[in-house]
């Protein structure tokens, strides 16, 4: 049964820092991509960021483009979304959500985590 | 990037009765070199992580009823539930793949019992 849970979130101040972290088993890790999608308190789905199963290839949104970094290790079976300079807009639950093609990454996903949420705020 | 239109916002249907929510992107996603729609539908109940229905605008992903089924090609998209029951109320999105990065959700529909 494939899971994916994540963790790392928490209240943080503006401009401050967090690392997500989210580990995954029930499927081979190192042949999908992996995305984190979020969602802002009663509001919709916004894809952040993807990382290819080899990690050779990242994509960001161009809202947190330049200040989070994907990145993944296949030897963990982890993927990690580092956030710098947090704006109290990133507050959102942040889901983990496997990509479906296998091999690379297609931006449909047939697994999603519970999430975990990221309060920025003074 | 492509945004996705979701209409209407929320849509009250009785037990037993057909529920129609509509998806309209700002361009087609429809890619003509293998002929499919990246287009899918996601249900999200509350509390709960999103589950993937549809993928390629109307192939229903294992294990959902086939009182699910989408439709449409191009811009202009349709998830029907043929026969609402309770266990469907929820919030769905569709999202297209046609863009690599930016993929993009519709701002979703919330179905409610009448």
């Amino acid at each position: 049964e494939v899971q994916l849970v994540e963790s790392g979130g928490g209240l943080v101040q503006p401009g401050m820092s967090l690392r997500l972290s989210c580990a995954a088993s029930g499927f081979t890790f190192a042949s999908y991509a992996l995305s984190w999608v979020r969602q802002a308190p009663g509001k919709g789905l916004e894809w952040v960021s993807a990382i290819s199963g080899s990690a050779g290839s990242t994509y960001y949104a161009d809202s947190v483009k330049g200040r989070f970094t994907i990145s993944r290790d296949n030897s963990k079976n982890r993927v990690y979304l580092e956030m710098n300079s947090l704006r109290a807009e990133d507050t959102a639950v942040y889901f983990c959500a496997k990509d479906t093609e296998f091999g690379f990454a297609s931006g449909w996903f047939d697994k999603w985590g519970q999430g975990s949420l990221v309060t920025v705020s003074s | 990037d492509i945004v996705m239109t979701q209409f209407p916002a929320s849509l009250a249907v009785s037990l037993g009765e057909r529920a129609t929510l509509n998806c309209k992107s700002s361009q087609s996603v429809l890619y003509s070199s293998n002929n499919k729609n990246y287009l899918a539908w996601y249900q999200q109940k509350p509390g709960q992580p999103p589950k993937l229905l549809i993928y390629w605008a109307s192939t229903r992903e294992s294990g959902v009823p086939d009182r699910f089924s989408g439709s449409g090609s191009g811009t202009d998209f349709t998830l029907t539930i043929s026969s609402l029951q309770a266990e469907d109320v929820a919030v769905y999105y569709c999202q297209q793949y046609y863009t690599t990065p930016g993929w993009t959700f519709g701002q979703g529909t919330k179905v409610e019992i009448k």
